[in-house]
């Protein structure tokens, strides 16, 4: 089955502790992507890649890193987590074709952190 | 500041009518319009999309139009079910980017 797996679903921890949430796709896609969603803002973009050791900040990008070592995994990293980072957290993936192979992103399930 | 927007944060509608869900944007540089669906504890899932060059795309009960002048999207479900009861986020892209820029998010609620 086609998927995006997201590890931890929900995790509680507290301020300054390094976490890392994993992202694994088994669809050979090109593309991941982490969003986080909050209240009255909808989906917000953290980083992008576009294939193995290329990544990009997207519109949120402060406070978190990523890695492309390997086409299926795309962690997100908390190196030093604060109480603003407390959100529902979303990878996806797609081909990286655009709309033009009409395989628009797949998501995960979602990760919801609480940061205490 | 929110290029897209989704000003009704909920819905409600009776089974068997029509739901309208909107998303406004300001950016009239978007290629791709696409529209979400998202169940609690899942993650969203693709609905339908519309491209800049078109004005309307249907799928079964869904039909998503699009006016490039007034910069406005809507989504028609009909007619609406209860399985239809859900989030459903508009998410915008430019050709040749990957990236979805989203709405903020419309709970639908159909009632039985």
């Amino acid at each position: 089955e086609a998927q995006v797996t997201q590890n931890p679903r929900y995790l509680i921890t507290v301020t300054g502790k390094k976490l890392t949430v994993t992202c694994s796709q088994n669809m050979n896609h090109e593309y991941m992507s982490w969003y986080r969603q909050d209240p009255g803002l909808g989906l917000r973009q953290i980083y992008y890649s576009m294939n193995v050791e290329v990544t990009d900040k997207g519109d949120v990008p402060e406070g978190y890193k990523v890695s492309r070592k390997e086409k299926r995994n795309f962690p997100l990293i908390l190196e030093s987590p604060s109480p603003n980072q407390t959100s529902l957290y979303f990878c996806a993936s797609s081909l990286g074709a655009g709309l033009i192979s009409n395989q628009p992103q797949h998501f995960g399930d979602g990760t919801r952190l609480s940061i205490l | 500041d929110q290029q897209v927007k989704q000003n009704s944060p909920s819905l409600s509608v009776q089974e068997g009518r029509i739901s309208i869900l909107n998303c406004d944007y300001t950016n009239s540089m978007f290629d791709y319009f696409l529209w979400y669906k998202k169940y609690p504890a899942e993650g969203p899932t693709f609905l339908i999309s519309i491209s800049s060059i078109k004005d309307k795309n249907e799928d079964g009960r869904f039909t998503v139009f699009l006016n490039k002048s007034a910069k406005h999207l809507s989504l028609h479900i009909v007619p609406s079910q209860p399985g239809d009861s859900a989030v459903y986020f508009c998410a915008l892209m430019l050709e040749g980017n990957e990236k979805l820029t989203f709405g903020t998010g419309t709970r639908l609620t159909i009632i039985p």
